[in-house]
């Protein structure tokens, strides 16, 4: 099973700033990977897939990069719907496509 | 337009079972691959269960020999049938089309409490 980590656990972060998130694979993914944003009682949210594509209606301030086993998930100037968890998940070859254990960017 | 509705979530003794729908509209079930992801209390996601589109199926360890994954394609209906529940199977379950999921439904909770 590959093993999803994901850092840091938290991040502090005042409007209008960027942050930088981070996920790390315990082994090679290519680029089938995702990230999502899931806000309190909601359903996750697929912002990338295949490390750096935008979903459909993703605003551009989001932006992924990487491949292999080191992933960034960049969010450019948060805005206040931005405040959330954000979870990456592979999906390469065969299951299980497990997730990290997120990231949650709260208001500084 | 793509819509997922869960159902058949509630409260199960601990060594019970229930069986989880999810009705899909806007697309076709066995044109995707579907899967269930599980959300307990406070925790993160975790992947269950997939059903490719050729009709393979895959389950993690954590649910392997005890849950069932299942469509009906005449209902367009993917399934998850629980036996053997213990506590720590308590989440909110979400069914999601496709690898990178772009589509997931709202959820149904499934307790498992004595």
């Amino acid at each position: 099973e590959i093993v999803m980590t994901q850092s840091p656990a938290t991040l502090s972060v005042s409007p209008g700033e960027g942050a930088t998130l981070s996920c790390r694979a315990s082994q090679s993914v290519s680029s089938n990977l995702a990230w999502y944003q899931q806000k309190p009682g909601q359903p996750p949210r697929l912002l990338i897939y295949g490390a750096s594509t935008r979903a459909t209606g993703i605003p551009a301030r989001f932006s992924g990069s990487g491949s292999g086993t080191d992933f960034t998930l960049t969010i450019s100037s948060l805005q206040s719907e931005d405040f959330a968890v954000y979870y990456c998940q592979h999906y390469n070859n065969w299951p299980p496509w497990t997730f990290g254990q997120g990231t949650k960017v709260e208001i500084k | 337009e793509v819509q997922l509705v869960e159902s058949g979530g509630g409260l199960v003794q601990p060594g019970g079972s229930l069986r989880l729908s999810c009705a899909a509209s806007g697309f076709v079930v066995s044109g995707h691959h579907m899967n269930w992801v599980r959300q307990a209390p406070g925790k993160g996601l975790e992947w269950v269960s997939i059903i490719y589109s050729g009709g393979s199926t895959y389950y993690a360890d954590s649910v392997k020999g005890r849950f069932t994954i299942s469509r009906d394609i005449s209902k367009n209906t993917l399934y998850l049938q629980m036996n053997s529940l213990i506590p720590e199977d308590t989440a909110v379950y979400y069914c999601a089309r496709d690898g990178a999921a772009g589509h997931w439904g709202q959820g149904t909770l499934v307790t498992v409490s004595s």
